[in-house]
């Protein structure tokens, strides 16, 4: 199927690891991209490739892949990381697929 | 720096059109591939269309294909989604995507109400 599938909400207290979750069969054969959004600003894309991390974002955010699931791990998670996290990937025939996006509440 | 300017949205009636623009600086627009995602109020993200670098490979999402038509004209540095036969369900804000999407710009709402 073309859906990517994300738990609504996780929380996590400061310190603690978080760790959102995306299923969906397209992961099986393409990378997928997280991204970050806080309110009132465009998303930020904060790994690619499964696991590569862009320039600039924090080492505390990994990317890891088994199968049909990418898993966003936020080590020591700050109060700044609080945000809504989109998976995303792309078809056979190049078609974007977003997640329906995690809301990590840190506190 | 990497900037991309999106501009045209507004309020329009249903069964109206639109021409999105997003003027790209920074970088060498033609070597890249382009994307439109847009977010409806309270919403998450959406993806709506991709084009080439070149611009003559074109890419839609269900809910626009046969509506929207994403262009570009890389003399100008300039990415273009033309929206047609507005509905409500269009309501959202519209992002310009450099790919592979390490560059967003700040949207522009597009507004669809009698």
């Amino acid at each position: 199927s073309y859906e990517l599938t994300q738990p609504s909400s996780v929380s996590v207290s400061p310190g603690q690891t978080a760790r959102i979750i995306c299923s969906g069969d397209v992961l099986a054969k393409k990378y997928a991209r997280w991204f970050q959004q806080k309110p009132g600003q465009a998303p930020v894309l904060v790994n690619y490739k499964d696991s590569e991390r862009p320039s600039g974002i924090p080492e505390r955010f990994s990317g890891s892949s088994s199968g049909t699931t990418v898993t966003l791990t936020i080590s020591g998670a700050q109060v700044e990381d609080e945000a809504d996290y989109y998976c995303y990937s792309a078809t056979d025939n190049n078609l974007g697929v977003f997640g329906g996006g995690t809301k990590l509440t840190v506190l | 720096e990497v900037q991309l300017v999106e501009s045209g949205g507004g309020l329009v009636q249903p069964g109206g059109s639109l021409r999105l623009s997003c003027a790209a600086s920074g970088f060498t627009f033609s070597n890249f591939a382009m994307s439109w995602v847009r977010q409806a109020p309270g919403k998450g993200l959406e993806w709506v269309s991709a084009i080439s670098d070149s611009g003559t490979i074109t890419y839609y999402g269900d809910s626009v294909k046969g509506r929207f038509t994403i262009s570009r004209d890389n003399s100008k540095s300039t990415l273009y989604l033309q929206v047609n036969s507005l509905s409500a369900e269009d309501t959202a804000v519209y992002y310009c995507v450099k790919e592979p999407a390490d560059y967003w710009g700040q949207g522009t709402l597009v507004t669809v109400s009698s």
